[in-house]
C-alpha cells in the first residue's frame, strides 16, 4: 500500500470555474476526512465519511463545495464556482479509527487567480 | 469545545542545540494530543501522541512530549537538533474517536548551521 494518494498535486484555476480533486485512501481504512489548510494556519476539518456515508460536515463547508464517497473507496472533493478566498492546500486522510491509524495525504494545492 | 495554541510561529535553534516547541491546549475532557510535522508542499507526518499512558512520550526522530495536566502543556523536544528538522510543527488535539483533529497554527522550526 503505497499510502494515502491526493490528485491533483496542484491546480491553478481562474475565479468562477469549478474544480474537483481525488483522494484514494489507504485500502483498509474505512474513515475518510478532507481538511483545509491556508497559507501560515494549521489545517482546519472540513468533513469526514464513514464508508461511503458523510456523517460530519464543518461550517467551513458553503454550499459551494461538495464532497462525495461513492461505494465507499475514493473521495471526490468538488469546489464550484471558485473564489480567491478558496486558495489553500486541501489534504485527505485516512483512518482505521484509531490514534496509530490517522494517515494524511501530501496534499493539493489549489490557486484562484 | 477543544483547542490548541503553539506559542511562536517562528523558532531558530543552531545546530545540536535544544529544540523546544511549545503547545498548549484547552479541552474539557481527557485529551488526545499529537504532534505532526510537515515538509514543505507535503502532508503531515506524525511525529507521537499522547493517549493518556504514559505522560512522556517518545516519537520518531528522537523528538518527546511530556504531558502536564496542571500546566495544560505538551511541550515538544529534542535534545539535539539537526538540518533535518527543518519544518513546520503542527500541536493537534482529537475528538475521543480519534474523528476530527483540532490544529494549532503551527510553528516553523529553522535551523542554523
Amino acid at each position: 500500500d503505497t499510502g494515502v494518494s491526493q490528485d491533483p498535486r496542484h491546480k491553478i484555476t481562474k475565479r468562477g470555474q469549478n474544480v474537483t480533486f481525488r483522494c484514494d485512501p489507504i485500502s483498509e481504512h474505512n474513515r475518510l476526512y478532507w481538511y483545509r489548510q491556508t497559507l501560515g494556519q494549521g489545517p482546519e476539518f472540513l468533513t469526514y465519511f464513514q464508508n461511503e456515508a458523510q456523517l460530519e460536515k464543518s461550517r467551513l463547508l458553503s454550499d459551494r463545495f461538495s464532497a462525495e464517497r461513492p461505494k465507499g473507496s475514493f473521495s471526490t472533493l468538488e469546489i464550484q464556482r471558485t473564489e480567491q478566498g478558496d486558495s489553500a492546500m486541501y489534504l485527505c486522510a485516512s483512518s482505521s479509527g484509531t490514534a496509530y491509524g490517522y494517515t494524511f495525504g501530501s496534499g493539493t494545492r489549489l490557486t484562484v487567480v | 469545545a477543544q483547542s490548541v495554541t503553539q506559542l511562536g510561529s517562528h523558532v531558530s535553534v543552531s545546530e545540536g542545540a535544544l529544540v523546544l516547541l511549545r503547545c498548549n491546549y484547552s479541552s474539557s475532557v481527557p485529551p488526545y494530543l499529537f504532534w505532526y510535522v510537515q515538509y514543505p508542499n507535503q502532508g503531515l507526518q506524525l511525529l507521537l501522541k499522547y493517549t493518556s499512558a504514559a505522560t512522556l512520550v517518545k516519537g520518531i526522530n528522537g523528538f518527546e512530549a511530556e504531558f502536564k495536566k496542571s500546566e495544560t502543556s505538551f511541550h515538544l523536544t529534542k535534545p539535539s537538533a539537526h538540518m533535518s528538522d527543518a519544518a513546520e510543527y503542527f500541536c493537534a488535539v482529537s475528538d475521543n474517536n480519534f474523528n476530527k483533529f483540532y490544529f494549532g497554527s503551527g510553528t516553523k522550526l529553522n535551523v542554523k548551521p
